[in-house]
Parts: C-alpha cells; sequence; structure tokens
C-alpha cells in the first residue's frame, strides 16, 4: 500500500529565511503534485512533476522530484507572510492503481 | 472557463441518515475525484469516476456511494451516516491523464 509521509508536519519561521518541505513516498509513481491549502479554503494546485529530475519554479517556491529515491522536495526561498498556509504534496498511482494518495501536509507559519 | 462547484456547502445530518453531495466538474473535465478531508488532516481519497464508471476507491466502507453523469458531473452519496464521517468532503476534477486535479470549494458535513 502506498504511503506519503511529508515532513515537517509543523514549520514556524521568519521571515526571509529559506527552508524545505520533503515528501517521501513508498512506492514508485507516475506523477506527484504539490497543492497549498489556506484555513477554511480548498486546495490549490502548485506544481506537477512528471519524470525524474523534474524541477519546477513559481516565485519563491522550488519543487522537485527523485523517483529513485522517491523523494520530493518544495523548497521555499526567502519566505513571505504570504506563503503562511498548510502545503500538501499527493501521489498519482497513474495506470497500475488509480488513486491519489496524499501526505498529511505541512502547516507552514511564516512569521513577520 | 467555469471552475468545480460543490453544492451544499455546509450540511448538518443526525447519525443514520442519508446525504447526497454534488459536484460539478470544471468544464473539459471527464475525471471527477472526492476526498474526505477531516479536520486538520490531508485529504483521504475515496473513489473516482471516469465516464460515468468508478476508475479507482480508496479505503472506505460500501456505504460510500457515487455516480458520474453524461456531463461529468457527479454525486457522492453517503449511507447510514456516522459521527466520523463528519468532514470536508472535496471534489476535484481533471482530463484523464493530464496534468493536476482542480478542487472545489467542497461541503462541510456535520453529523450530529
Amino acid at each position: 500500500e502506498l504511503k506519503v509521509e511529508q515532513n515537517p508536519l509543523f514549520l514556524s519561521m521568519q521571515e526571509g529565511k529559506n527552508y524545505t518541505i520533503y515528501c517521501n513516498y513508498s512506492t514508485t509513481s507516475d506523477r506527484l503534485y504539490w497543492y497549498r491549502q489556506d484555513p477554511g479554503k480548498s486546495l490549490e494546485s502548485l506544481f506537477v512533476l512528471l519524470s525524474n529530475g523534474a524541477v519546477k519554479q513559481e516565485g519563491r517556491l522550488m519543487a522537485s522530484l527523485d523517483t529513485k529515491a522517491r523523494l520530493s522536495t518544495l523548497h521555499i526561498t526567502a519566505a513571505v507572510h504570504d506563503l503562511s498556509a498548510t502545503y500538501f504534496c499527493a501521489v498519482d498511482m497513474g495506470r497500475r492503481d488509480d488513486k491519489i494518495i496524499f501526505g498529511k501536509g505541512t502547516r507552514l507559519h511564516i512569521l513577520p | 472557463e467555469t471552475g468545480v462547484t460543490q453544492s451544499p456547502t455546509h450540511l448538518i445530518k443526525t447519525r443514520g441518515q442519508q446525504v447526497t453531495l454534488r459536484c460539478s466538474s470544471q468544464s473539459g473535465h471527464n475525471t471527477v475525484s472526492w476526498y474526505q478531508q477531516a479536520l486538520g488532516q490531508g485529504p483521504q481519497f475515496i473513489f473516482q469516476y471516469y465516464r460515468e464508471e468508478e476508475n479507482g476507491r480508496g479505503n472506505f466502507p460500501p456505504r460510500f456511494s457515487g455516480l458520474q453523469f453524461p456531463n461529468y458531473s457527479s454525486e457522492l452519496n453517503v449511507n447510514a451516516l456516522e459521527l466520523d464521517d463528519s468532514a470536508r468532503y472535496l471534489c476535484a476534477s481533471s482530463l484523464q491523464g493530464f496534468g493536476p486535479q482542480h478542487f472545489g470549494d467542497g461541503t462541510r458535513l456535520s453529523i450530529l
């Protein structure tokens, strides 16, 4: 059974600092997603990673995928308060098993 | 482009009752997935529908059932409601095999 683990689950950091959120998964996967969720809101798609070595960047966020290590990272550069949210990774089993499994999420709190 | 819409936004039921939640997929999308998100947790995959057929299912009992209609909209039905069914239910649509899922705002279901 596919398991998706994120760490840390909670992160408090100051503006201007860099940090990385890790997403490990237990079996091979066709694709991996990163989402953002603000309190009481729905999920907003951030990145879709489709192949080994994929790297995508949007503003202060950069996501990467290492399928051999079964690891994805979400790196935050020079954090700003507006990035405070919960970030989820989700692993898509694709055609082998049509399930999408989410991690428990990383609650990011950026102090002004 | 019309996004994913869900109804109702909030619903209160009692144990043993039945509930139907509705979802209209984003235009051009042919796949709908349903998730249960308990407070402070990541979304849990319930099932996915593609071309009106169930196309993958998570670890939910048979009292969770669904439908997809020819226009790709979908319903989630839950029978014999239990207290633990209290959660937000999220619907997400996508184009099968391509891109990320787009989420609706969810239905908050409270069981008394």
